[in-house]
């Protein structure tokens, strides 16, 4: 059974760039949030995406964009790159249960985008 | 921002040593998880204690959560050179329509020496 699995590993861009990062959840797993993650810090939410509809975001402006397929895979979009942009960036897919009950979160092994 | 904080930043010990790490969060929670991360890859889940549990068990690993003072600590017994890595303690918020976020610390680096 496969984790989450994230793609590319790492990858260059540069400023003023879009650049396009893809997740694919964990088996049975229906929902997926992306996590940016700066060097020596803890991860930040972006957004997380729930039947294909973003249901909540963090403090992140509208350059960064996602989607949800059917399959439950995920891509983040960003736009109009910047040099604080590079980060590493991580994708968690987990069960939804609604209720007070919340299931474990996965991580995949991170994208490591450098912007320059 | 960072809900929560971890501390202490960075420990250092001796292998076979135990490790404690402490977290400390702001707001009402479901649950808290850890993670491991070493070497700025992937985060690896390591326990998930419910608001309404207040110690869990996972081989080396001894997690506790006070409610009533919003932390957590996790212990790790016998320490390996291999548990060298960051830890972090991420609280998921009260779920609103269907919506779930992880609030993570700033974690604690850990060093095991040989």
């Amino acid at each position: 059974d496969a984790g989450v699995t994230q793609s590319p590993t790492h990858l260059i861009k540069t400023r003023g760039q879009q650049v396009t990062l893809r997740c694919s959840p964990k088996s049975g797993h229906d929902t997926v949030s992306w996590y940016q993650q700066a060097l020596g810090q803890g991860p930040q939410f972006i957004f997380q995406y729930y039947e294909e509809e973003e249901r909540q975001r963090g403090n992140f402006p509208d350059r960064f964009s996602g989607h949800q397929f059917p399959n439950y895979s995920s891509e983040l979009n960003v736009n109009a790159l910047l040099l604080g942009d590079s980060a590493l960036y991580l994708c968690a897919s987990r069960i939804l249960i609604r209720g007070p009950l919340n299931t474990e979160a996965f991580f995949g092994q991170g994208t490591r985008l450098t912007v320059v | 921002s960072q809900q929560g904080e971890e501390d202490p930043q960075a420990l250092s010990i001796q292998e076979g040593e135990n490790a404690t790490m402490n977290c400390s969060y702001k707001t009402s929670i479901n649950n808290l998880q850890w993670y491991r991360q070493n070497s700025g890859r992937g985060l690896v889940h390591l326990i998930l204690i419910r608001s309404n549990e207040r110690e869990k068990h996972s081989g080396r690993l001894r997690v506790t959560l006070d409610t009533s003072k919003k932390s957590s600590s996790l212990l790790i017994t016998a320490s390996r050179a291999a548990d060298t890595a960051s830890y972090f303690c991420a609280t998921d918020a009260r779920i609103i329509q269907g919506a779930q976020k992880l609030v993570f610390g700033q974690g604690t680096r850990l060093t095991i020496n040989p």
